[in-house]
């Protein structure tokens, strides 16, 4: 199947500090970016989205860039708690409405 | 139920069996996909559909594989004459989605395994 891809599978970050979780994009003509959560045998859930025309979102202790130059999206997390941890897949969509996702990025919070 | 709801949450079966996946979206919801998630790894995209009408199967592994949805209501994923192969979680998703933009409402997800 199709898929995103992700720089790194594994991501170790001691509680409190922040947390960056990159992913980068082949089409050009995806317009629509998406980041979701999944944690132990569950669904993804929403967390935040962005369109082709911006390049920063910012939420509560979440903020989405996007570098549509080099096709790169990242994910940022203040104060990473353990309540994070989790999977986090980045997801891309063009006008067809067809949702692909990428391989995933497993945050591990450390004590 | 307000969230999308997928039976059966487990599944196995024998190498060769059909197996049906049943996904109900949320009520109103016009878009639905199928996921496919193999231990420790990504979703790859299987198909979805805009009410009855699926515009995009391209991610279907193979012709055992097929799909179907009522209206804008249930969907049922089929896999014939199921391999080992196919053991996975089938996650489920569905949108008030218009074109550019929604949010996916998932399932927990159908685990399969295939003996």
């Amino acid at each position: 199947g199709e898929s995103v891809g992700l720089h790194l599978p594994t991501l170790s970050v001691q509680e409190g500090d922040n947390s960056i979780i990159n992913c980068a994009y082949s089409n050009s003509a995806s317009d629509y970016f998406i980041w979701y959560k999944q944690e132990s045998g569950k669904g993804p859930q929403f967390i935040m989205d962005i369109r082709s025309n911006m390049d920063k979102r910012q939420g509560q202790r979440v903020t989405v860039l996007l570098n549509k130059t080099v096709k790169h999206l990242s994910l940022q997390i203040a104060a990473t708690q353990p309540g994070d941890s989790a999977v986090y897949f980045c997801a891309e969509s063009s006008r067809d409405d067809k949702i692909i996702f990428g391989k995933g990025t497993r945050l591990h919070i450390l004590p | 139920g307000a969230g999308v709801s997928q039976s059966p949450s487990n599944k196995v079966t024998e190498k060769g069996k059909d197996v049906e996946l049943r996904c109900d979206p949320i009520s109103g919801h016009t878009a639905l996909y199928w996921y496919r998630q193999r231990l420790g790894q990504g979703l790859e995209f299987l198909i979805y559909f805009q009410g009855n009408s699926a515009p995009d199967k391209s991610g279907l592994p193979s012709d055992r594989f097929s799909a179907e949805r009522t209206g804008e209501s249930v969907s049922t994923l089929t896999i014939q004459r199921t391999q080992q192969e196919d053991s996975a979680v089938y996650l489920c998703a569905s949108s008030h989605r218009t074109r550019g933009g929604g949010e996916l409402f998932f399932g927990e997800g159908s685990r399969l395994t295939v003996l």
